[in-house]
């Protein structure tokens, strides 16, 4: 079964400095990983991706992703956090061997980004 | 370029009322995907439609749930005597293309979601 684990539920940080948020997979084969972030009352949008092309995925607003077999985990990653980028974010992998296309969602990670 | 449309937005019914959540996809998509945010969760999957076909209904709750997708309209996500339980953000997705293989270049466009309050 394929399922993923995001280790925060809540992460807070300063303006300007370093995000890392954790996310971990489980999958009994290659798996396709995601990013999604929510804001507010809104729905869902793709951050980034993962489709085994290249282990470091770079996505919208500065945020990139290193897929790490040997540790089965997906961080997210930005450099310098933004009043802007604080959401719920979502770790997702795509379940089945078929043609559903169905999202496996994680429980999610409170980004707070403080002035 | 309209994305994909959820009505309505917000949505109060009391116990034992019935509960229909509209989702147009982005145009020429044909494949609908339908999920549930509980508070505090991640979304959870519910269903799956192409056009006038249910693909998978493998997240749908057994009783009372019900969903289509007509050759002309929007989807429907149809909740029949609501409960409490049943309050949460319902999210309609849609993609241009369905097969696993194919979708990775044109994922899932959510739409802004249907908060469902039972009171």
């Amino acid at each position: 079964a394929q399922s993923v684990t995001q280790l925060d539920s809540h992460v807070s940080v300063s303006e300007g400095t370093p995000v890392l948020l954790r996310c971990n997979y489980s999958s009994s084969y290659s798996p396709s990983l995601f990013w999604y972030v929510q804001h507010p009352n809104k729905g869902l949008q793709l951050l980034l991706k993962y489709t085994s092309a290249a282990t470091l995925v770079k996505g919208i607003n500065g945020f990139e992703a290193e897929f790490k077999k040997s540790e089965t985990s997906f961080h997210l990653t930005k450099p310098s956090a933004h009043m802007s980028d604080a959401a719920e974010y979502f770790c997702v992998v795509i379940l089945g061997s078929g043609n559903t296309g169905k999202l496996i969602f994680g429980q999610g990670t409170t980004l707070q980004v403080k002035p | 370029n309209a994305g994909v449309m959820q009505n309505p937005r917000h949505l109060v019914r009391r116990r034992g009322q019935e509960a229909r959540l509209r989702c147009s996809p982005m145009k020429g998509h044909s494949h609908v995907y339908w999920y549930r945010q509980l508070p505090e969760e991640g979304l959870k999957f519910m269903v799956y439609l192409q056009k006038e076909n249910i693909i998978d209904e493998s997240g749908m709750p057994k009783e009372r749930f019900s969903a289509e997708f007509p050759k002309e309209g929007p989807s429907i996500l149809r909740i029949q005597q609501v409960v409490r339980g049943d309050s949460a953000a319902y999210f309609c997705a849609s993609s241009l293309e369905g097969e696993k293989m194919k979708w990775y270049n044109s994922p899932l466009h959510f739409g802004n979601g249907t908060r469902l309050t039972v009171t």
